[in-house]
């Protein structure tokens, strides 16, 4: 067990709705990076919040966009769905931007009709 | 660029150990990561090797840099049916933050 946390466990969305998904960071951990999985393939980068500030983004549109709240959980929220936005999504948390060790949560399955 | 590449698919027997391969294309590289996924799980941080190391030993896992080669293995020893799992391999660049670049992944299947 990490000790992070993620809700929920699945979810099922209509192309164009909007989804928000939640995550809670190992204690003392003050970094949390988001990452989408498609079937088969690696978890790709989406972005990082670092002291609730936005510390890096990977190739994604701006549909795509995150919170992060003084008690370090953070939110993905995704508008305007697609259907390729069904995914398993990630949050890894870490201690520092760099944070060496980035320990993932067990994931929020999208699927998206 | 950044890239990570993995053979797909990996099977031995039980008690054998298992050797599983990544390269990696960006030379500023800084750590290199192991990590295992079980069916509807998320990742499971195995190890890591900072880039200035050439092997790193836990248990029975073993971490094989070839920073030259930009190569990456990971050694099971004394594989179980329970190290069947997805292993990703992933690189990190400090100047790029906590960006993790995962590799496809490598299926390992242990037969009894």
């Amino acid at each position: 067990e990490t000790g992070v946390t993620q809700s929920p466990t699945h979810l099922i969305k209509t192309r164009g709705q909007q989804v928000t998904l939640r995550c809670s960071s190992q204690s003392g951990h003050n970094t949390v990076s988001w990452y989408q999985q498609a079937l088969g393939q690696g978890p790709q980068f989406i972005f990082q919040y670092y002291r609730e500030e936005e510390n890096g983004r990977g190739n994604f549109p701006p549909r795509f966009s995150g919170l992060q709240f003084p008690n370090y959980s953070s939110e993905l929220n995704v508008n305007a769905l697609e259907l390729d936005d069904s995914a398993l999504y990630l949050c890894a948390s870490s201690l520092g931007q760099g944070g060496d060790e980035q320990y993932f949560g067990p994931g929020t399955r999208l699927t998206v009709t | 660029g950044e890239d990570v590449e993995q053979s797909l698919f990996l099977s031995v027997r039980e008690g054998d150990s298992s050797v599983i391969n990544c390269t990696y294309t960006d030379s500023s590289s800084t750590y290199l990561y192991w990590y295992k996924q079980e069916p509807g799980a998320g990742l499971q941080l195995l190890t890591y090797i900072f880039s200035n190391m050439d092997m790193k030993q836990d248990q029975r896992l073993t971490v094989l840099l070839n920073k030259k080669d930009k190569h990456l293995s990971l050694r099971i020893a004394d594989t179980q049916t329970g190290d069947s799992a997805i292993y990703f391999c992933a690189e990190k660049n400090y100047n790029q933050g906590g960006k993790l670049i995962f590799g496809q992944g490598t299926e390992l299947s242990v037969k009894p």
